[in-house]
């Protein structure tokens, strides 16, 4: 395609449930990433992918929250049990490069979580 | 932390007018990238400076890194009503580190 897409745009859940966000990059980006953001501040890092696997989770705030790319292209972020303070946008970046994360990321328009 | 902290939180100019925004950080870094955000969604690059360069240009966008004094600034000049946005730095740090971004400014130009 010719940019990020992320589906659904909009998802609204109630406390307790499951959700997934789904994020399709730009054909050939190695790298992905998700943020999360929140209301008045910037992108906060979440987790970034280089291929199939998860190079750097660290960003992740607990066990509720996992992702997966298994086969190096679309990325799924799935939260367990939401809580009201998951509401958010979530927003995923793709990249060229897989050896160099501080060269320019193309992001998605965001799904925009929120949770009852 | 190498948050970046961009600097007004707002600022609300004429359109025609040169809007500045600043940014700062606290730990040593690779590059400090500048990003456009619309709406609230996506996030949209526009320049990235390495901790070498101290100027860079590209169209009516200007920006200066002075890492001695850990700051960046981006500079529209002759601001337009569709430059209306937030405006985001990011700094990468040493290493394969995140990018983290700061809070950043949300710009109106009043046509």
């Amino acid at each position: 395609g010719a940019g990020v897409s992320q589906t659904p745009s909009n998802k609204v859940t109630e406390k307790g449930k499951y959700v997934e966000l789904r994020c399709d990059p730009i054909s050939g980006h190695t790298a992905l990433y998700w943020y999360r953001q929140s209301l008045g501040q910037g992108p906060e890092f979440l987790i970034y992918f280089q291929g199939t696997g998860a190079a750097d989770d660290s960003g992740l705030p607990n066990d509720r929250f996992f992702a997966v790319r298994p086969e190096g292209s679309v990325s799924t972020l799935k939260i367990q049990r939401t809580e009201r303070g998951d509401s958010a946008v979530y927003l995923c970046a793709s990249s060229l490069n897989p050896g160099d994360r501080g060269n320019e990321q193309f992001f998605g328009p965001g799904t925009r979580l929120t949770v009852l | 932390s190498q948050q970046g902290e961009e600097d007004p939180q707002a600022l609300s100019i004429q359109e025609g007018e040169n809007a500045t925004m600043n940014c700062s950080y606290k730990t040593s870094i690779n590059n400090l990238q500048w990003y456009r955000q619309n709406s609230g969604r996506g996030l949209v690059h526009l320049i990235l400076i390495r901790s070498n360069e101290r100027e860079k240009h590209s169209g009516r966008l200007r920006v200066t890194l002075d890492t001695s004094k850990k700051s960046s600034s981006l500079l529209i000049t002759a601001s337009r009503a569709a430059d209306t946005a937030s405006y985001f730095c990011a700094v990468r740090g040493r290493g394969n580190t995140p990018l983290v971004f700061g809070k950043g400014t949300r710009l109106s130009v009043i046509a």
